[in-house]
């Protein structure tokens, strides 16, 4: 069955604090991982797309990066502003998910000035 | 702002009722997702339309049903509704149906089921 688990659930940061928000994953196939910034009460806002390993993504304080079981998505020096809830998502084969979209639970981003 | 548009923002009904929610994906895309959010659950998909021919099926109950118009634009009804259905209704839109194209969501219709 395909699955992605996010770690940690919730994280706080001060300003300038660097870090990464874990991306596990398990899903025949892999056919694209998706990472969307989601803001309380809103729709997610998609960030990054990575489709094999060893791929790297960035923007502006964020880089996200893929290995056969996991991404990662690091924060470098954070503001308050990017304060909010993490999704990865997986698209997997035809066969698992039907290849649509398996969205984890998210890790919520606190930082704090 | 995505492009894609949801109505209504909110809705408060009563259990048994039935409701449509509305979505107009970007202009250009084919595809129409459906997703549930509650808090426990997380964002589930629940089905996916393609230039009107039902793509894929999720985790949607049998008392759910969507369509897809010519104008591209996507309707979910539920009915018979539950305090269980309660949620956050996102709808999302890509240019093509198959796989490896990144979706853009809509902002939501947040449903309460008093």
């Amino acid at each position: 069955e395909d699955q992605v688990t996010q770690s940690p659930e919730a994280l706080r940061l001060q300003e300038g604090e660097s870090s990464s928000l874990n991306c596990s994953y398990t899903v025949s196939g892999l056919r694209g991982l998706f990472w969307y910034r989601q803001d309380p009460g809103k729709g997610p806002e998609f960030l990054f797309t990575l489709y094999s390993a060893g791929e790297e993504k960035e923007k502006e304080r964020l880089k996200a990066t893929l290995t056969k079981k996991e991404s990662f998505l690091h924060i470098t020096a954070p503001k308050p502003e990017d304060s909010a809830t993490y999704l990865c998502a997986v698209r997997g084969g035809e066969g698992g998910s039907q290849g649509n979209l398996i969205f984890g639970k998210g890790t919520k981003l606190s930082v704090k000035p | 702002d995505s492009g894609v548009t949801q109505t209504p923002k909110h809705l408060i009904t009563a259990t048994g009722q039935r409701v449509t929610l509305r979505c107009s994906p970007r202009s250009g895309d084919l595809s129409v997702y459906w997703y549930q959010q509650s808090l426990d659950q997380g964002l589930q998909f629940l089905i996916q339309y393609y230039n009107g021919e039902e793509r894929a099926k999720g985790n949607i109950l049998e008392r759910f049903s969507a369509q897809q118009f010519p104008d591209l634009h996507s309707e979910l009804n539920l009915s018979s509704l539950e305090l269980g259905d309660s949620a956050l209704y996102f709808c999302a839109s890509s240019v093509g149906g198959g796989a490896s194209r990144e979706q853009y969501f809509g902002p939501g219709t947040r449903l309460t089921v008093t």
